[in-house]
């Protein structure tokens, strides 16, 4: 069974309006979850991660996301949207042991003007 | 440093043809993986090395050969490749320590099988 969901394979925003990308995991999931960037034609880059601790994760580029285990999710939001962020993002949490990671199918963030 | 190197940055090979893609990192992480990633795909894991030995191969045909020289490299040999291959392939590295899982990947070599 798959361990993360994303809902919205495509999300489209107006620059500067609020950005809620969706994420949600399996129960069996370990408690770490993470979200990553793919720019076009690049790898992957970590955004933030949740390691236990406080729910609600600062990450890089102004983007936070809040760990709630009543709702099994991890959505990722940034206040105001800007052009740069367009890009692929991928919920992600480990799976099977070991140092497996699976991700979600990913979510296109569009922006614009 | 966080930062994982790959080469080369394009690749085209025919499918007789035999070529290596290449990693490194030197952030001490001592767990190495290997990524397949098709358009619009998530990537999909293929090799986890962890201390230099290969502890996850996830059923990869043959034609791709792993192999991890050190703790800092590692190498993806490919031979008689098939056009469906051709794909972005990422390397990614993770410390090899208990709670600490996020990986970090590198920018990924684009290779065209003809």
């Amino acid at each position: 069974a798959q361990s993360v969901t994303q809902l919205g394979s495509h999300v489209s925003v107006s620059e500067g309006a609020l950005v809620l990308l969706r994420c949600n995991y399996s129960s069996s999931v370990p408690p770490y979850l993470f979200w990553y960037v793919q720019y076009p034609n690049q790898g992957l880059q970590l955004l933030l991660k949740y390691t236990t601790g406080a729910t609600l994760v600062k990450g890089i580029n102004g983007f936070e996301a809040e760990f709630k285990k009543s709702e099994t999710s991890f959505h990722l939001t940034k206040p105001s949207a800007h052009m740069s962020d367009a890009a692929e993002y991928f919920c992600a949490a480990p799976w099977g042991g070991g140092n497996k990671l699976t991700f979600g199918t990913g979510t296109q963030l569009k922006v614009e003007l | 440093d966080t930062e994982v190197t790959q080469t080369p940055k394009h690749l085209v090979m025919g499918m007789t043809n035999k070529k290596s893609l290449k990693c490194e990192q030197h952030m001490g992480h001592r767990a190495m993986y290997w990524y397949k990633q098709k358009a619009k795909k998530p990537p999909e894991l293929m090799f986890v090395y962890s201390y230099e030995k290969l502890s996850i191969n996830e059923s990869v045909p043959s034609r791709f050969s792993p192999e991890c020289p050190n703790s800092s490299l590692l190498n993806l040999h490919l031979h008689a490749l098939q056009p469906e291959d051709s794909a972005l392939y990422l390397c990614a590295s993770s410390q090899q320590a208990a709670g600490v899982v996020e990986q970090y990947f590198g920018p990924g070599t684009r290779l065209t099988v003809t």
